[in-house]
């Protein structure tokens, strides 16, 4: 079945520097790519999406990008602000059509 | 609001014990999932319902089932529960399986 590794585990970066976060998959089947961010105690709400015939998506400060032969897709957020500090999982829909999680980073955005 | 409606929000009970989470989904969503996620850990998959037939399957434990009824709504079923059972139950939903999930507020277990 589908894994999804997620990398790193915790970040740390300063108020308005940029923040990336880096998931890989092992389905190569796999077209549909959502990012969700969780507040403490909170459920996770979805933030962007991107599906498997496009590269790049942006919204505003969240962009993400997609390698299909790599497998593997990324988080852009810029001009991070303190309101941004959250837990993010990247998510991979695959064989079966069940959608699987990354195991989350912790994003910190010091000010 | 997601619009995904989830009872108890919270619940105490003892090992040993069965419990059952509801779920009520999105106002025209066919497609229910269960997540469990523990302290400190990700977001476990558990099983998908699709207009109440099972579609998907995760790392679900026997002592736990789960269904969904004509009206959609879900209940997940939790027996013989353990100390290790602790953790935040979310139910999410959807219009179909492909399309994207909304996730309730959660439902919070601690098991004594």
């Amino acid at each position: 079945g589908e894994n999804v590794e997620q990398h790193p585990s915790t970040l740390s970066v300063q108020e308005g520097d940029s923040a990336v976060i880096k998931c890989t998959y092992s389905d190569s089947a796999s077209n549909y790519f959502p990012w969700y961010k969780q507040e403490l105690g909170k459920r996770p709400q979805l933030i962007i999406d991107i599906r498997s015939n496009v590269g790049e998506k942006k919204d505003q400060r969240i962009a993400v990008t997609l390698n299909k032969t790599a497998k593997h897709f990324s988080l852009h957020i810029t001009e991070t602000q303190p309101e941004d500090s959250a837990v993010y999982f990247c998510a991979a829909r695959g064989y079966g059509n069940k959608l699987v999680f990354g195991a989350g980073t912790i994003l910190r955005v010091k000010s | 609001d997601s619009g995904v409606t989830q009872t108890p929000k919270h619940l105490i009970t003892a090992t040993g014990q069965r419990v059952t989470l509801r779920c009520s989904p999105r106002s025209g969503d066919l497609s229910v999932y269960w997540y469990q996620q523990s302290l400190d850990q990700g977001l476990q998959f558990l099983i998908q319902y699709y207009n109440g037939e099972e579609r998907a399957k995760g790392n679900i434990l026997e002592r736990f089932s789960a269904q969904q009824f004509p009206d959609l709504h879900s209940e997940l079923n939790l027996s013989s529960l353990e100390l290790g059972d602790s953790a935040l139950y979310f139910c999410a939903s959807s219009v179909g399986s492909g399309n994207t999930i909304y996730f309730g507020e959660g439902s919070w277990l601690t098991v004594v």
